[in-house]
């Protein structure tokens, strides 16, 4: 069964603080891996990731992916409160599905 | 671009009536499209894979006599849950797949059964 594990499951800093978020996979005919921020609603998209060791950069956020080691990294530098959401790790393998993890809560204080 | 709409974004109902939930990509024309559910504090649940002029995919343990999927174009996708029982209440999110894995999510439609 194909699994999808991120850590922490939720978190708390301060405004300023740098963050990494991990999510680790299990599963089949992996093809790619996607961080996605969630607020009140639906997700919206951030990175997706399917070369290991490539950096990926939007402003604050980078990302990377470790297929060796079946891991990535969601960065967060200097957080804003802005930055409070959860964040979802999924993992697209065999068909076109998407496998999610259970999010990990960032909160940040003033 | 890559914007993905649901209509309604609340919906409030009786038990046993059925509530209908569009999905559109406003911009782009996606022949897959995926339909999830979240319950409170809990990650996305793939409920169905919907590709355009076929019958949907549905996940184990989804009843697809219940959750009925229509993907009658390369915009729109429905999702009627039938005969609503307050069990059924959730948060349900469309999305719709532009390229290989790249999802775009809908906003979601919250219901709530009474």
């Amino acid at each position: 069964e194909d699994k999808v594990v991120q850590s922490p499951l939720s978190l708390v800093v301060h405004e300023g603080d740098t963050v990494t978020l991990n999510c680790s996979y299990e599963v089949t005919n992996f093809r790619s891996l996607l961080w996605y921020k969630q607020e009140k609603k639906a997700p919206t998209f951030l990175f997706m990731l399917t070369s290991s060791g490539i950096e990926k950069k939007s402003g604050r956020l980078s990302s990377i992916l470790d297929k060796k080691e079946l891991f990535s990294i969601l960065n967060i530098t200097a957080t804003q409160t802005g930055d409070s959401a959860v964040y979802l790790c999924a993992a697209g393998a065999g068909s076109y599905q998407l496998t999610f993890g259970k999010g990990t809560k960032l909160s940040v204080i003033p | 671009g890559a914007v993905v709409s649901q209509h309604p974004s609340r919906v409030i109902c009786k038990s046993g009536t059925s509530v209908k939930i569009e999905c559109r990509s406003l911009d782009f024309q996606a022949t897959t499209m995926f339909w999830y559910r979240q319950f409170p504090k809990q990650s996305l649940m793939l409920m169905a894979t919907s590709n355009e002029g076929s019958k949907a995919t549905y996940e184990q343990g989804v009843e697809k006599d219940k959750f009925l999927i229509n993907h009658a174009s390369l915009t729109l996708s429905t999702l009627t849950v039938t005969s609503a029982h307050p069990e059924d209440s959730s948060f349900y999110i469309c999305s719709a797949e532009l390229g290989t894995d790249t999802q775009y999510f809908g906003p979601g439609t919250r219901l709530t059964v009474l």
